[in-house]
């Protein structure tokens, strides 16, 4: 058990530029999870899977923001256009289905400059 | 509105003496109550988690919290800090409906142990 990776861990980019991040949960957790944390403020819901099917996507989470899980196996998280306001520290975590604890990653935190 | 509140932002507390972080949650229905802790340049970590059962649940490193229904609040708690504790501490509620789940975290709050 190697635990949650991220990737990049850090990322700087100019307004207007599209950045992915990489999530590599722990292999045998179905469920993975995208939060974003801003200083002073716990982490806040973005969306979730389940396997390779995305079940809730946070009505705060514009249309610039994609994720994907495809082989049910690792996520990326795309952003699109990104705005200043998008500068954050973006959370991956997993879980098994049936136990309710979230194992999380170190973060990627995003510099939109 | 479903919600976590951490009334402090920051507890103080010397080394050796009993700590206490405190939450308080509003949601509907039975809630699942977590503690995560996250220390300096690594990502948080569970503690601890009350589902159902006892009131008084057990984490890692010595911690343990009390849920109160009727105060709605889910205390964090142990009886001799160490300044390794020193963290910034998250308690979290899941909740559910109809067709899925979420979970909520609070703003959390920062303990500073001295020695």
């Amino acid at each position: 058990d190697t635990g949650v990776s991220q990737n990049p861990r850090h990322k700087i980019t100019k307004r207007g530029q599209n950045v992915t991040f990489r999530c590599d949960p722990i292999s045998e957790h179905n469920r993975l999870y995208w939060y974003r944390q801003t200083l002073g403020q716990g982490p806040e819901f973005l969306t979730y899977f389940q396997n390779e099917a995305q079940l809730e996507k946070s009505r705060l989470l514009s249309d610039r923001f994609s994720a994907e899980r495809p082989k049910g196996s690792f996520s990326t998280l795309e952003i699109q256009r990104t705005e200043q306001g998008d500068s954050a520290m973006y959370l991956c975590a997993s879980s098994l289905e049936d136990t309710y604890e979230q194992y999380f990653g170190p973060g990627t935190r995003l510099t939109v400059t | 509105a479903q919600s976590v509140a951490q009334p402090e932002d920051q507890v103080n507390v010397a080394e050796g003496n009993p700590l206490t972080v405190k939450c308080t949650y509003s949601v509907s229905g039975n809630p699942y109550l977590f503690w995560y802790v996250q220390y300096p340049n690594r990502g948080l970590q569970f503690l601890l988690k009350y589902i159902t059962g006892d009131n008084l649940v057990k984490g890692s490193y010595g911690f343990e919290a009390e849920f109160n229904k009727s105060q709605t609040s889910f205390h964090l708690k142990k009886p001799s800090a160490l300044v390794s504790d020193s963290a910034l501490y998250f308690c979290a509620v899941r909740t559910t409906y109809t067709g899925g789940f979420k979970t909520i975290f609070g703003a959390g709050t920062r303990l500073f142990v001295k020695a």
